[in-house]
C-alpha cells in the first residue's frame, strides 16, 4: 500500500527562524510531489511542486526532493505567525494514469511563536 | 492556479434529507474533478473522482448511492449525500487537476446533519 509519512507535530518554530518540515513516501515510482497549506477550517493551498532531484526556491519556500532516499522536505525561512497552519505533504504515483490520484499524508502542524 | 469555487460553502439539515453541493470550475475546462472528505483534526479522504460525461470512480469503502456525483459540463460537478445522517456531517472539499499536472482545491463545503 502506497504511504506518505509526515511528523503530525506540532512543530513551533521562533519567528524569523527556519522551520523544517519533512515527508517520506513508500512508492519508488513517484512522479509529483506537492506541498500543500491547510489553515484550520480551511481546504488545502498549493504552496509548492517539485518534479526533480535537488531544491526547488519560491519566495521563502525551498522544496527538496530526493528521490533516492524517498524523501521530500520543505523549509520555510523567517518564518511568520501568519505561516503557522498545517502543511501536507501529496505524492502522486508514477502509475497515476489520466487521473492520478495524489496521496497525501497526515500532515505537520506548524506553530510559529512571536 | 485554476480557480475552483464551491456553493455552498456551509450548510445544516434535518436527518433523512439530502444535499447537493457545487463544484465549478472557473478559468478552465476540466474533465475529471476530484471529490475529498475531512474529518476534525483527520487528513484528506478521496471519496471519488467525477468524469465528464460518464460515471464517476468511487474508492473503496464510499457508497456510490449515498454519494452521488454527476459530471454534467466541464466546468461543473455535484455531489449529492442523500439520506444524510449526523455521521456524513464533515468538510467536503472538491479538486481539480491543472494540465501541468498540479491539482487545486475548492474552499470547502461544511456540512452539519443535526
Amino acid at each position: 500500500q502506497k504511504e506518505v509519512e509526515q511528523n503530525s507535530g506540532p512543530l513551533s518554530v521562533p519567528e524569523g527562524a527556519i522551520a523544517s518540515l519533512n515527508c517520506t513516501y513508500s512508492d519508488r515510482g513517484s512522479q509529483s510531489f506537492f506541498w500543500y497549506r491547510q489553515y484550520s477550517g480551511k481546504s488545502p493551498e498549493l504552496i509548492m511542486s517539485i518534479y526533480s532531484n535537488g531544491d526547488k526556491e519560491d519566495g521563502r519556500f525551498t522544496a527538496q526532493l530526493n528521490k533516492a532516499s524517498q524523501y521530500v522536505s520543505l523549509l520555510i525561512r523567517d518564518s511568520q505567525p501568519s505561516d503557522s497552519a498545517t502543511y501536507l505533504c501529496a505524492v502522486r504515483g508514477e502509475y497515476g494514469g489520466s487521473q492520478g490520484n495524489l496521496i497525501f499524508g497526515k500532515g505537520t502542524k506548524l506553530s510559529v511563536k512571536p | 492556479g485554476a480557480v475552483v469555487s464551491q456553493h455552498p460553502s456551509r450548510v445544516i439539515c434535518k436527518s433523512g434529507t439530502s444535499v447537493k453541493i457545487e463544484c465549478r470550475s472557473l478559468d478552465f475546462q476540466a474533465t475529471t474533478m476530484f471529490w475529498y472528505r475531512q474529518f476534525p483534526k483527520q487528513s484528506l479522504m478521496l471519496m471519488a473522482t467525477s468524469n465528464e460525461g460518464s460515471k464517476a470512480t468511487y474508492e473503496q469503502g464510499v457508497e456510490k448511492d449515498k454519494f452521488l456525483i454527476n459530471h454534467a459540463s466541464l466546468t461543473l460537478s455535484t455531489l449529492t449525500v442523500t439520506s444524510a445522517h449526523p455521521e456524513d456531517s464533515s468538510f467536503y472539499i472538491c479538486s481539480l487537476r491543472w494540465p501541468y499536472n498540479e491539482q487545486f482545491f475548492g474552499p470547502g463545503t461544511r456540512l452539519t446533519v443535526l
